[in-house]
């Protein structure tokens, strides 16, 4: 099970370019969640999914972010027009089900997007 | 906003010390996580306490819960160079399916 796979690590972008995030869930997960790190803070909820469905997305700012996870492939975060604001590191986590009492989520590794 | 909030912001110690850290949340949760963050990489599970579970082990690890004066503490025991990280508290409200993140602890073990 290679866990929850984001690719790219790194994404350099320039002003006003699109950003595309992309992240394999776990094996048997069908939920994905999005979170945004800003140097030295601690994590933001984004956007939760599931397999075609957006099923919370308080997280995301109005314009220029939106995320999906069709019914195959990975989930993807785009975001559009980028700013230098948009440079952060953005972390995909996975759940086989809505039950997650009984144990903590599965982070991927991050995409670190940097707008130059 | 249910943003938790941790202390002390960094931490120093000497290896094989113990390390404290606490957790502050504002509003009603399911249950509270502890994960560390690397340098530069990803987030890993910790530890998972129930909002009716007190406290909880695992290895050297210890957790306490206080739903009363909505706080967490984590405490590491005979710190190693390998505990250096940061380390988040993340809360779980009922229903919610997202976490709240706290700002994070520094930690540094100093051989």
């Amino acid at each position: 099970n290679a866990g929850v796979m984001q690719n790219p690590r790194h994404l350099v972008r320039r002003r006003g370019q699109e950003a595309r995030l992309r992240c394999s869930p776990m094996k048997g997960h069908s939920h994905v969640y999005w979170y945004r790190q800003l140097p030295e803070e601690g994590l933001k909820f984004m956007v939760y999914l599931q397999k075609e469905n957006i099923i919370d997305e308080s997280g995301m700012p109005k314009e220029r972010f939106s995320a999906e996870f069709p019914k195959e492939g990975p989930s993807i975060l785009r975001i559009q027009q980028v700013v230098r604001g948009d440079s952060a590191a953005y972390f995909c986590a996975s759940s086989p089900n809505r039950d997650i009492t009984n144990y903590g989520y599965t982070f991927g590794s991050g995409t670190r997007l940097t707008v130059v | 906003s249910q943003q938790g909030e941790e202390d002390p912001q960094a931490l120093s110690i000497q290896e094989g010390e113990n390390a404290t850290m606490n957790c502050s949340y504002k509003t009603s949760i399911n249950n509270l996580q502890w994960y560390r963050q690397n340098s530069g990489r990803g987030l890993v599970h910790l530890i998972l306490i129930r909002s009716n579970e007190r406290e909880k082990h695992s290895g050297r690890l210890r957790v306490t819960l206080d739903t009363s004066k909505k706080s967490s503490s984590l405490l590491i025991t005979a710190s190693r160079a390998a505990d250096t990280a940061s380390y988040f508290c993340a809360t779980d409200a009922w229903g919610a399916q997202k976490l709240v993140f706290g700002q994070g602890t520094r930690l540094t073990i100093n051989p």
